[in-house]
C-alpha cells in the first residue's frame, strides 16, 4: 500500500505562472516532509522541507504548504521558469527525518515557455 | 569538491547472476543510502550505513545486501538476479545519518537484467 502519493504524473504550466504540485500521505506517523527535483540521467536534489510542526515553509520562489489534519503537502513554485522543467518527488519520514524515507512515485512538471 | 560517484554507470546481467554496484560517497560524508528507482515502484528505500554499520532496512528481500568501508564507501550486492531488479540505484550520502535534508544523491547504476 503507498504511503506516499502524487495522483498527478504529470503538470504543464506556462513560464511565469504558478505551479502547484501535490502529495498525499496516509501514514500519521510521518513527522518530515522533503521535495526533491530530478532531471534526466541526474539522481534528486533536494528542494525543500517542512516539519510537521509548521504548516508552511519558503525558500525563494519554493513554498511547501503542509496540511497534517487533511494529510496533504503542497509545493508551489511562483514564478515557474522552463529550468524548472523535472520530475518533483515528494518524500516522508518519522522522528525527524531520522528514519527512511518514503517516496511518491513522481510528477513531472513541463513549464513551457 | 567531487560529488557522490557510483559505478559502473551501466550494467546488463541475465537471470539467476548476482551484482555488486558501488558508490563513493562525497569526502567526509559518513553516512550512505541506497535507493530503487523503478517506473512502477518508484524511489525505494534500500538501506542505509553509517560508520560501518546498517542502520535502517527498507523492505526489500534478503537476496539485496550491502556493506560500508571503513573509508565510508559502500558496495550493494543483489544476488539471483530477477527480471524485476532491473531498475535504476541510487546512491546518496550526507555528513551525518538521519538528515535527508542534507544528503546528495549520486547519477545511480542503470541495471538492467534480461
Amino acid at each position: 500500500d503507498q504511503q506516499v502519493k502524487q495522483n498527478s504524473p504529470s503538470l504543464s504550466v506556462q513560464e511565469g505562472r504558478i505551479s502547484i504540485l501535490n502529495c498525499d500521505y496516509t501514514n500519521s506517523m510521518f513527522d518530515y516532509f522533503l521535495w526533491y527535483k530530478k532531471y534526466p540521467a541526474e539522481g534528486p536534489t533536494f528542494l525543500i522541507s517542512i516539519s510537521s510542526i509548521k504548516d508552511k515553509n519558503e525558500d525563494g520562489r519554493f513554498t511547501v504548504f503542509l496540511n497534517k489534519s487533511a494529510k496533504h503537502l503542497s509545493l508551489h513554485i511562483v514564478p515557474s521558469q522552463p529550468g524548472d522543467s523535472a520530475v518533483y518527488f515528494c518524500a516522508a519520514s518519522e522522528q525527524g527525518g531520522s528514519e527512511k524515507l518514503v517516496f511518491g512515485k513522481g510528477t513531472k512538471l513541463t513549464v513551457n515557455p | 569538491k567531487a560529488g557522490v560517484t557510483q559505478t559502473p554507470r551501466y550494467l546488463i546481467k541475465t537471470r539467476g547472476q548476482q551484482v555488486t554496484l558501488s558508490c563513493s560517497p562525497i569526502s567526509g560524508h559518513r553516512s550512505v543510502s541506497w535507493y530503487q528507482q523503478t517506473p512502477g515502484q518508484g524511489l525505494q528505500f534500500l538501506f542505509e550505513y553509517f560508520s560501518e554499520t546498517q542502520r535502517n532496512k527498507g523492505n526489500f528481500p534478503g537476496r539485496f545486501s550491502g556493506r560500508q568501508f571503513s573509508n565510508s564507501r559502500s558496495e550493494m550486492n543483489v544476488s539471483t538476479l530477477e527480471l524485476g531488479d532491473s531498475a535504476l540505484y541510487l546512491c546518496a550520502s550526507s555528513l551525518n545519518a538521519g538528515t535527508p535534508d542534507t544528503q546528495y544523491f549520486g547519477p545511480g547504476t542503470r541495471l538492467t537484467v534480461l
